[in-house]
């Protein structure tokens, strides 16, 4: 199956700061990514949906200028996460589509604790 | 729309014990319909996943799940449970022309040696 990395694996960061989290499709070209967003004990939560060349896709209530994702080429997606704050602090999960398979395949995520 | 139901957020099984998870499924097109499992700090590992062929499916680890129409319902089951199996499961939905995955709220299996 499809292999998806994320980098880095964990974040700590101070508030105020920028944080760019990598992701990237090691099997297949991949002209969408996902990006989703977990609380602990809760399921995932889709943020937006990276398209490869063009503007990412934003869930209701996801905010654009605070989450940015740039999909500049067919293997790899990242999500900024601008002037990050506390409540930002969160399990960050990216996903490949494979569309031959119909499946999706997670990266490992990305641990992210803002101070 | 689409969307799935976990019922039971937890599940307790003996060590050797028969495994079942719940998912039920809403969707207004055919359905694709999916089980993922999560580890503690880790993303989430494709199971199995039904996309209209066979209706049982059998998956990694010794799982499987059955696709039930009638019951809008595709149960994960795993006939022995073991020690590493514990984890979290998420059922997911999706169509075969939606980008777009609902996943359910999740059930944390335990097993109890």
């Amino acid at each position: 199956g499809a292999v998806v990395s994320q980098h880095p694996s964990w974040v700590i960061c101070k508030s105020g700061t920028s944080v760019k989290i990598e992701c990237r499709s090691l099997d297949f070209q991949a002209t969408t990514m996902f990006w989703y967003r977990q609380f602990p004990k809760q399921s995932l939560m889709l943020m937006a949906t990276s398209n490869e060349g063009s503007k990412a896709t934003y869930e209701q209530g996801v905010e654009k200028d605070k989450f940015l994702i740039n999909h500049a080429s067919l293997t790899l997606s990242t999500l900024t996460v601008t002037s990050a704050h506390p409540e930002d602090s969160s399990f960050y999960i990216c996903s490949v589509r494979d569309r031959r398979q119909e499946t999706q395949y997670f990266g490992p995520g990305t641990r992210l604790l803002v101070l | 729309a689409q969307s799935v139901t976990q019922l039971g957020s937890h599940v307790s099984v003996s060590e050797g014990a028969l495994v079942l998870l719940r998912c039920n499924y809403s969707s207004s097109v055919p359905p694709y319909l999916f089980w993922y499992v999560q580890y503690p700090n880790q993303g989430l590992q494709l199971l199995l996943k039904y996309t209209s062929a066979a209706t049982l499916v059998k998956g990694i680890n010794g799982f499987e799940a059955e696709f039930k129409k009638s019951e809008t319902s595709f149960h994960l089951t795993k006939p022995s449970a073991h020690m590493s199996d514990a984890a979290e499961y998420f059922c997911a939905v999706t169509s075969n022309t939606g980008n777009q995955f609902y996943f359910g709220t999740g059930t944390s299996l335990t097993v109890i040696p």
